[in-house]
């Protein structure tokens, strides 16, 4: 069983709707990632939780930390957004690696 | 913006070849990752590096594998004898602290062997 689960696996919308994409593990956290990864293959972190919510311009995270679930939305969407979106964990077990989902491939058309 | 940097950004190899994947974490981060992602799959940890040596390994981290940090600023990854399996996107990563700090990956390196 893995450890984290997204979903959707694959996501495409139209240009300016709500996203929202899911993250639940089953393990103890210390911290919840949430990376974009672009077609090219290079990651970049865009939050780091461990409570509550982070808003960055139009994306926002979220996290209950008792359900193991977290959240990520992306308001006014733009085609611009398209990439995979990562959730990784850091496991309260081996607390300095991060183990990761399996990603969700979001596509917004203009 | 400190950035991760890492070269080749491809690589292509035979197989049985030795190949040295190179880092450059950023300067104050103190805390060092390797991770792969095989094409279609999700990534990967293969090791942690702290004070000069290795703090975790995964499964995948085999005598095949060896890290080394030579100079201070540099952060390599070493595979030994290159199989067709190894083929796979390579990232390095560094954090400040171990724990409640971000994560910054470098672009990987695409490995491919043949």
């Amino acid at each position: 069983k893995n450890e984290v689960e997204q979903s959707p696996q694959n996501l495409t919308a139209q240009e300016g709707e709500f996203i929202t994409i899911n993250c639940s593990y089953s393990v103890g956290i210390s911290a919840l990632h949430w990376l974009q990864q672009h077609p090219g293959g290079g990651i970049v972190s865009l939050f780091m939780l461990s409570s509550g919510k982070k808003k960055h311009g139009r994306l926002i995270a979220t996290i209950n930390i008792q359900e193991k679930h977290s959240s990520l939305h992306i308001t006014a969407s733009h085609p611009r957004d398209s990439a995979v979106y990562i959730c990784a964990v850091n496991p309260n077990q081996g607390a300095q690696k991060l183990v990761f989902g399996q990603g969700t491939r979001l596509t917004i058309n203009p | 913006e400190p950035e991760v940097t890492q070269t080749p950004s491809h690589q292509v190899t035979q197989m049985g070849q030795e190949v040295i994947l190179r880092c450059v974490p950023i300067s104050n981060h103190l805390y060092f990752y390797w991770y792969r992602q095989i094409l279609g799959q999700k990534v990967e940890f293969l090791v942690s590096f702290y004070n000069n040596e290795i703090s975790e390994k995964s499964e995948i981290f085999d005598d095949q594998f060896s890290v080394e940090r030579p100079d201070g600023s540099n952060f390599t990854l070493k595979i030994r004898s290159t199989k067709l399996e190894d083929s796979a996107m390579y990232f390095c990563a560094s954090r400040h602290r171990e724990v409640d700090t971000e994560a910054f990956f470098g672009q990987g390196t695409r490995l491919t062997v043949v």
